[in-house]
């Protein structure tokens, strides 16, 4: 059974640092691999999705990378701003991308 | 930019009674999910849907829950006899294909707040 992991729970940053936020997870036959980002009582938004195939994915300053074998995905922000205030989730695609399991996320503050 | 929407966007409800979600996915997607969100929890997965069926499901997903397309753009996720444990965030998501490139992404709605009193 798949499960998605998380580190840290919560990140307060000064503006301008960059930062890493970390996901396992326990199974390495992964679909894919999908960054979102989550505002409070609000949806989820996609940021990368990463192929099983692939090592990573950039999107202006993020950059998401894929490890299948070690179990680990981490999303690289680069010059982190207050607008990038939000909880970032972690989500997993198994059989055939079907099912999707989410990590707990990571509750990101940055500080103007 | 096309979005996925969700009605209602509250609901409320007796324990016991039955609530229908409803969604209506992007147009062109054919690939459609429910999640839900208990507060201050994970997101969790319940079900997928694609040409006309279920394609996988979760352990959540039992004989309580049901899903249908019943016409060419909503989806709808039934819940019978709700129960107090059932209230949550409930999130519809679509994606255009499962293949490989950007088509696999999932789209989110903003979610139905349902809670069961």
């Amino acid at each position: 059974k798949q499960e998605v992991t998380q580190i840290p729970a919560a990140l307060s940053v000064p503006e301008g640092e960059n930062l890493v936020l970390n996901c396992s997870f326990t199974d390495s036959a992964i679909y894919n691999l999908q960054w979102f980002r989550q505002d409070p009582g609000k949806g989820l938004t996609s940021l990368l999705l990463i192929q099983s195939s692939q090592r990573e994915q950039t999107s202006g300053r993020l950059n998401a990378s894929l490890d299948k074998s070690s179990g680990r995905s981490t999303l690289y922000i680069a010059a982190s701003q207050p607008g990038d205030s939000a909880t970032y989730l972690c989500a997993a695609g198994d059989t055939g991308g079907f099912k999707t399991i989410f990590g707990a996320g990571t509750r990101l503050f940055v500080k103007a | 930019e096309p979005e996925v929407t969700q009605t209602p966007s509250h609901q409320v409800t007796q324990m016991g009674q039955e609530v229908i979600l409803r969604c209506v996915p992007i147009s062109n997607h054919l690939y459609f999910y429910w999640y839900r969100q208990i507060l201050g929890q994970k997101v969790e997965f319940l079900v997928s849907f694609y040409n006309n069926e279920i394609s996988e499901k979760s352990e959540i997903f039992d004989d309580q829950f049901s899903v249908e397309r019943p016409d060419g753009s909503n989806f709808t996720l039934k819940i019978r006899s709700t129960k107090l444990e059932d209230s949550a965030m409930y999130f519809c998501a679509s994606s255009e294909r499962l293949a490989p490139g950007s088509q696999e992404t999932q789209y989110f709605g903003p979610g139905t707040r349902l809670l069961v009193l």
